[in-house]
């Protein structure tokens, strides 16, 4: 069973702080990994994807990927009240183009 | 932004009925999934499909599942017969070919409530 797991949270920062996610994953055969954002009731809408090792930056954020540790991160900077979600990570095993979910991390901001 | 939709966004039925539910996916997009997302858990992977056939699908996707494009457009994810414990949020998805196949985007799910 391949997982792919995540602090569940709630992680609270103040607005306008860094707001850094984290995810381990379990199969070093993977290769592309994913950052998803969910708000409540909503479907997941893709924020980041990353491939290789190293960082990745858009806009406010950044995805890092360190393959030997086998984590991801998703850093959020100048956090806004709207970033408050559920941000879930998502790796397709190796040789597979499904991914496995996380159960995602419930990120607050508060003003 | 060309957007994958789902109808209806809610769909109350009684255990045993048949329920199905429908997608477009975006229109240049060749792979096509179904996930559900019980309430406050995991989003799962159930099945997906693409040049007209299943090409994976989970331990979730028993018999009671099935899935059609019946034309150029619609995608639908068929339950034959409900059970309560499939009161979930379905979401369809679907993906371009490429090296950014697995980027897969989400429509908006449609939430099954089962009685």
């Amino acid at each position: 069973q391949k997982e792919v797991e995540q602090n569940s949270g709630p992680l609270s920062v103040p607005e306008g702080a860094i707001a850094s996610l984290n995810c381990t994953y379990s199969d070093r055969g993977s290769q592309s990994f994913f950052w998803y954002r969910q708000y409540s009731g909503k479907s997941p809408e893709l924020i980041m994807f990353i491939y290789s090792n190293g960082d990745k930056e858009d806009g406010r954020f950044t995805a890092q990927l360190n393959k030997a540790s086998q984590y991801v991160s998703l850093l959020i900077r100048d956090s806004q009240p709207s970033d408050s979600a559920t941000y879930l990570c998502a790796v397709p095993p190796g040789g597979s183009y499904i991914p496995t979910f996380g159960r995602g991390t419930s990120l607050i901001v508060h003003p | 932004e060309p957007e994958v939709t789902q109808t209806p966004s809610h769909q109350v039925t009684q255990m045993g009925q048949e329920v199905i539910l429908r997608c477009v996916p975006i229109s240049n997009h060749l792979y096509f999934y179904w996930y559900r997302q019980i309430l406050g858990q995991k989003v799962e992977f159930l099945v997906s499909f693409y040049n007209n056939e299943i090409s994976e699908k989970s331990e979730i996707f028993d018999d009671q599942f099935s899935v059609e494009r019946p034309d150029g457009s619609n995608f639908t994810l068929k339950i034959r017969s409900t059970k309560l414990e499939d009161s979930a949020m379905y979401f369809c998805a679907s993906s371009v070919p490429g090296p950014l196949d697995q980027a897969q985007h989400f429509g908006d799910g449609t939430r099954l409530s089962i009685l």
